[in-house]
């Protein structure tokens, strides 16, 4: 079974709108935490936001927030205020707390339009 | 800052050809990881090393071999190249848990 899922291979969104993009994950530990990367077309790897498992809140870091929802284990990203530098993909991973490994879900090509 | 440096960028090879990807980390970090990433895949982990002497295997570990040089440097290495092995290989690194990987550029791979 695939560790991170992430069903949206490609989303659109008006420039200024919010947008969600979607995680679902996969694990019988009790203490992981859940990442989201943004990959823009330049290719580098840039880390957005961090929710550990035993987080009573759902993190927020400027535009981006995560809205987890353990009980249905997703942790779906939310970007306010679209921007075009937004476009790009982005990934969902997991790292479990007995193992030292990231589990990468396949990623969903965000596209904003102006 | 250098961060996380991977060598060479960009590296075509032959069939059968040998290889090694280079990493080195300037941040102390203690684990570090190799990935392949392929259009729809994701990234995938080739191998990973938890601590300064120590390697395992990820998913996708045939056809590669690594070395946790010392707690700076993890090489990846292709003994004989194979055109299933054309991918962008990215190196990362983390302190410790629950921290988010730091990643290097990547290296675009093409064998021929």
């Amino acid at each position: 079974a695939q560790k991170i899922t992430q069903t949206q291979p490609g989303m659109f969104v008006q420039e200024k709108e919010a947008v969600t993009l979607d995680c679902t994950y996969d694990t019988s530990d009790q203490s992981y935490g859940l990442f989201w990367y943004k990959q823009p077309s330049s290719g580098e790897m840039i880390f957005l936001i961090y929710q550990g498992s035993y987080d009573e809140q759902n993190a927020t870091e400027g535009r981006y927030s995560l809205n987890f929802q353990k009980a249905r284990k997703s942790a779906n990203l939310v970007i306010s205020a679209s921007q075009l530098g937004d476009s790009a993909m982005y990934f969902c991973a997991m790292r479990e707390r007995t193992g030292n490994q990231f589990y990468f879900g396949t990623g969903t090509s965000l596209t904003v339009i102006p | 800052n250098a961060g996380v440096t991977q060598t060479p960028k960009f590296q075509v090879l032959k069939t059968g050809q040998s290889m090694t990807l280079q990493c080195a980390q300037d941040m102390n970090h203690n684990s570090m990881y190799w990935y392949r990433q392929d259009p729809g895949m994701g990234l995938r982990l080739i191998y990973y090393s938890a601590s300064e002497g120590t390697t395992d295997k990820g998913e996708v570990p045939n056809g590669y071999n690594v070395s946790r040089l010392n707690k700076r440097e993890f090489s990846l290495r292709l003994e004989s190249a194979a055109p299933s092995q054309t991918s962008v290989y990215f190196c990362a690194s983390i302190r410790r848990a629950n921290q988010p990987q730091h990643f290097g550029d990547g290296t675009r791979l093409s064998i021929l």
